[in-house]
Order: C-alpha cells, then structure tokens, then sequence
C-alpha cells in the first residue's frame, strides 16, 4: 500500500495569515493514465470528510479560493491563502492513484492562534 | 439535493455482527463505486471496503477481509456493509462515500463492547 506522510501534525495560525501543509506519498502518485491522483479533503469538527482538491490542484465545487493545491510526483501542498474561522479542522490528503486501496495521510489540524 | 445517508450502527458485543446501510439520494446511484471509510475514535481516516457501480467488484482493507462483505442493491439506490467477528479495533464511525469522494455521508457509530 502506498503510505501517505503528513506535516506538520498541528499548525496554529493567526486568522488572516497563510497556513501550508504538505503531503508526502512512499511511492509516486502518477497514474498510468498520466494523471496524478491526490485529493486533499477537510474535516470539521464534528462533521465528515469533505472534498476540497482533486487531481492535486482542482478545487472542488463550492470551495473558496483561498484554498489551493499543487505538487507532483510525491510532494504536495496545501495552501490556505488567508485563514478564516471556518477553516478550522483537520485536512487529510488522500491517494485514489491505487485505487480501490485507497490511503490517507495522517491529518494536519488547522487551529486559531 | 445530493447525499448519503448512513444507518444501522450500535452496540454490539465482540464476536457479533451488524449490518451497515447507506441510503442515496439526489444523484444516479448504479453509476458510481462507492467506499466505507471509517474513523476511530480521535483518529484519522482509513478505507475499509469498495465496490464497482454494478457490484461485480469488490475490495476489501486486509484488515476486515474474510469478516466483512460490501453489496449493494442498485435498485433501493442502496450500499450495505455486512460486519462479521467484530472486534474492539473496529469501534468507528462509518461513513459511506461516492469513489470521487465528492459526496459523504454524516457517518454511523459502532461501538464494539462487552
């Protein structure tokens, strides 16, 4: 199974700064159809899983865009531009590359300074 | 409105059983695979089980093989996860999930205690 690193475990942010997490996978994500199958999702407290980020830098449907993805190969980042209340929770990146046994990384949680 | 809705979670004893549902609404159900994921408490994210849009295909986590069946029922626009033998390390929540993940369920608790 392809194992899914996560840094850092907990990142304090004052509201307005930018918060970035990356994500790490122990093999290369890079599908044989030449596309790269990461997704970044976010937890709330209390809520589900929710899609943010496909395919490494497609933002789902609905999400503001002060969230953004990027990366290749192994190493990937999420950026929140300027964090806001709402956005605090924990975000998980996720391989679907090997899918049906997908993984997931470990979690970063996003906390209000 | 498009969404999963999850129920049959519970109480169960270990060695028992439960049968997990996952009724869908608001989109074309046969057109999509679909995933359990399950979350121990505090913890993160861990697939459990997928299934093709027909339900030809199956997989399954080493961790639940040989315990654990998913189906679906295409007509009742809906995805079951039978739980066999359970264990105390499969206390979770289960969500149900499109194979996009685009689309989550609220999650149901299994709490496996004697």
């Amino acid at each position: 199974d392809i194992v899914m690193t996560q840094t850092p475990l907990s990142s304090p942010v004052t509201l307005g700064q930018p918060a970035s997490i990356s994500c790490r996978s122990s093999q290369s994500l890079v599908h044989s159809d030449g596309n790269t199958y990461l997704s970044w999702l976010q937890q709330r407290p209390g809520q589900p899983p929710r899609l943010l980020i496909y395919k490494v830098s497609n933002r789902f449907s609905g999400v503001p865009d002060r969230f953004s993805g990027s990366g290749a190969g192994t190493d990937f980042t999420l950026k929140i531009s300027g964090v806001e209340a709402e956005d605090v929770g924990v975000y998980y990146c996720m391989q679907v590359t090997q899918y049906p046994q997908v993984t997931f990384g470990g979690g970063t949680k996003v906390e209000i300074k | 409105e498009v969404q999963l809705v999850e129920s049959g979670g519970g109480l169960v004893q270990p060695g028992g059983s439960l049968r997990l549902s996952c009724a869908a609404s608001g989109f074309i159900f046969s057109n999509y695979a679909l995933y359990w994921v399950r979350q121990a408490p505090g913890k993160g994210l861990q697939y459990v089980s997928a299934i093709s849009s027909n339900g030809d295909s199956t997989y399954y986590a080493n961790s639940v093989k040989g315990r654990f069946t998913i189906s679906r029922d295409n007509s009742k626009n809906t995805l079951y996860l039978q739980m066999g033998s359970l264990r105390a390390e499969d206390m979770a929540v289960y969500y149900c999930a499109t194979a996009a993940s685009d689309v989550w369920g609220k999650g149901t608790t299994v709490t496996v205690s004697s």
